[in-house]
C-alpha cells in the first residue's frame, strides 16, 4: 500500500463547482503539503500544515482552502472551480527538520470544463 | 525570495551515454538542494540531496549532482543511462531557517532512446 494516498486520481468537473482532494498518509510525518504542477512551471506550494493546529498559504493559495483532519489527513478544497485550476495536484509529508525530504503522492489529475 | 532555473526543458539522450541536467538557484541564504524524478503516472521521488560537506553527492540509481556555491549551481550527471531513466527531472531547493518548504525548477523531461 501507498504512504501517500491521494483520492480521486482523475476528476472532471465544471466551472463553479465545489471539489475536494483528500490526501492520506501512513508514514506519522506531521508535515503535509499541497502542490499543483503546471508544464514547464515546475511544482508550486499552495498550502502546508507542520502540525494539525498549524495552516499555512504557500505560493499561489488565492482559490482553495485546505483542512487538516488529523494528522495524517490533509484535503486540499476548491470552493468554485475555474478553467485555470486545470491541473495535476500532489500532495506530500515530511518529517520535521529543514532538510528532511518530501515525500509525494502520485497525484490528482483535475480537469474543469 | 529564491528561485531555481532548470536551464533545458527537455533533453533527448541515446542509451549509454552521459546526461548532465542543469540547475541553478538564486538565493540570499544558505540552502539545502535536492533532486526529484517523476516517472510517468507518478509522484515525485527523492534522488539526491545536499545538505553539507562534500560538494559531490551521490543518490540512486547511478546519480550523482555537484554543488558549486560560486556558481550557485547543482547540476545532476549520470555517467551512462538507461531507457527506464526516462522521466522528468526536478531540481528544488530550500532555505535553511525557513522549515522545508521546496521551491522547485521547471523541471528537465530526459527521453532516453535506444
Amino acid at each position: 500500500d501507498a504512504d501517500v494516498t491521494q483520492t480521486p486520481r482523475n476528476r472532471i468537473t465544471k466551472t463553479g463547482k465545489r471539489i475536494m482532494l483528500e490526501c492520506s498518509q501512513t508514514k506519522g510525518h506531521d508535515r503535509m503539503y499541497w502542490y499543483r504542477q503546471d508544464p514547464g512551471l515546475g511544482l508550486r506550494l499552495i498550502y502546508y500544515s507542520f502540525d494539525v493546529k498549524d495552516i499555512n498559504k504557500g505560493e499561489i493559495s488565492d482559490g482553495y482552502s485546505v483542512s487538516r483532519q488529523a494528522q495524517a489527513k490533509f484535503s486540499l478544497s476548491l470552493e468554485s472551480a475555474i478553467p485555470n485550476q486545470t491541473a495535476l495536484y500532489f500532495c506530500a509529508t515530511s518529517d520535521a527538520g529543514q532538510h528532511q525530504p518530501q515525500h509525494f503522492g502520485d497525484g490528482t489529475r483535475l480537469s474543469i470544463l | 525570495a529564491q528561485s531555481v532555473t532548470q536551464l533545458d526543458s527537455q533533453v533527448p539522450v541515446f542509451e549509454e551515454a552521459p546526461v548532465e541536467l542543469r540547475c541553478n538557484y538564486s538565493s540570499s541564504v544558505s540552502v539545502y538542494l535536492f533532486w526529484y524524478v517523476q516517472y510517468p503516472n507518478q509522484g515525485l521521488q527523492l534522488l539526491l540531496k545536499y545538505l553539507s560537506g562534500s560538494t559531490l553527492v551521490k543518490g540512486i540509481n547511478g546519480f550523482e549532482a555537484e554543488f558549486n556555491k560560486s556558481q550557485t549551481s547543482f547540476h545532476l550527471r549520470k555517467p551512462s543511462v538507461h531507457i527506464s531513466d526516462t522521466a522528468e527531472y526536478f531540481c528544488a531547493v530550500s532555505e535553511q531557517a525557513a522549515g522545508n518548504k521546496l521551491t522547485f525548477g521547471g523541471g528537465t523531461r530526459v527521453l532516453v532512446k535506444p
